[in-house]
């Protein structure tokens, strides 16, 4: 079974620039995460959603982000414009509320790693 | 307000020894989970376990063995004759039940010597 594919896997961009990360879930899956992973600041979660709809977003930077979940199948985490201190690697997961959306088993991808000059 | 504890930043061992990453946590809540995320060097975060507040049973599975102790509210992962493909940052994990997302810990890193 396929995993959480995220994309780009890597991007370098110069600031200003507007920077899209996507994600693809586990079908089936009814719960998305996104979380942010620096040195200073450790694992953060930005926003989840469920069956689609955004239920947290508290821990969203600033104005700059946003994010969707069009359908059950795919998410953008968009940040414009980035900054330098937007470099990080960003994780998408998603987990099954039916078994684990409230017991934390998610699944994540492998991760977008965000550097911005 | 949940938080997490991970107090060791970096461990080295020598293969074939056995290891302890602590883990200490804080909630209000009586009814939460506490998880553990494996991160290889690869990049990916991979789960490895949950155990819900009212199992204080411990866990072995192969080589990996976690202790869960309420009284000192302290969820430690020990892993028995370490190999190097163990080497990775390790991450503890709480749920509890006013949140609906996971609290991560600062992560150790664990590196096993040949």
């Amino acid at each position: 079974d396929a995993g959480v594919i995220q994309s780009p896997r890597h991007e370098v961009t110069e600031m200003g620039q507007e920077v899209t990360l996507r994600c693809k879930p586990i079908s089936g899956h009814d719960y998305l995460f996104w979380y942010r992973q620096t040195m200073m600041r450790g694992l953060e979660l930005l926003i989840y959603f469920n069956n689609n709809v955004p239920i947290d977003d508290s821990g969203m930077p600033e104005d700059r982000f946003s994010a969707k979940m069009p359908n059950a199948s795919f998410s953008t985490l968009k940040i414009q414009p980035s900054e330098p201190r937007d470099s990080a690697v960003y994780f998408c997961a998603s987990s099954s509320g039916a078994t684990s959306g409230r017991t934390g088993e998610l699944f994540f991808g492998e991760g977008s790693r965000l550097t911005v000059l | 307000a949940q938080k997490v504890t991970q107090a060791q930043t970096e461990i080295s061992v020598v293969e074939k020894e056995d290891v302890t990453l602590d883990c200490v946590y804080e909630t209000r809540d009586t009814t939460y989970y506490l998880f553990w995320y494996k991160q290889p060097p690869s990049g990916e975060l991979v789960f490895l376990i949950r155990r819900n507040s009212f199992d204080e049973q411990n866990e072995i599975s192969g080589r990996y063995s976690w202790n869960f102790q309420k009284s000192t509210s302290s969820f430690n992962f020990t892993i028995t004759a370490s190999q190097v493909v163990d080497s990775a940052v390790y991450f503890c994990a709480l749920l509890s039940g006013s949140a609906r997302q996971l609290t991560f810990g600062s992560g150790t890193q664990l590196t096993v010597l040949p």
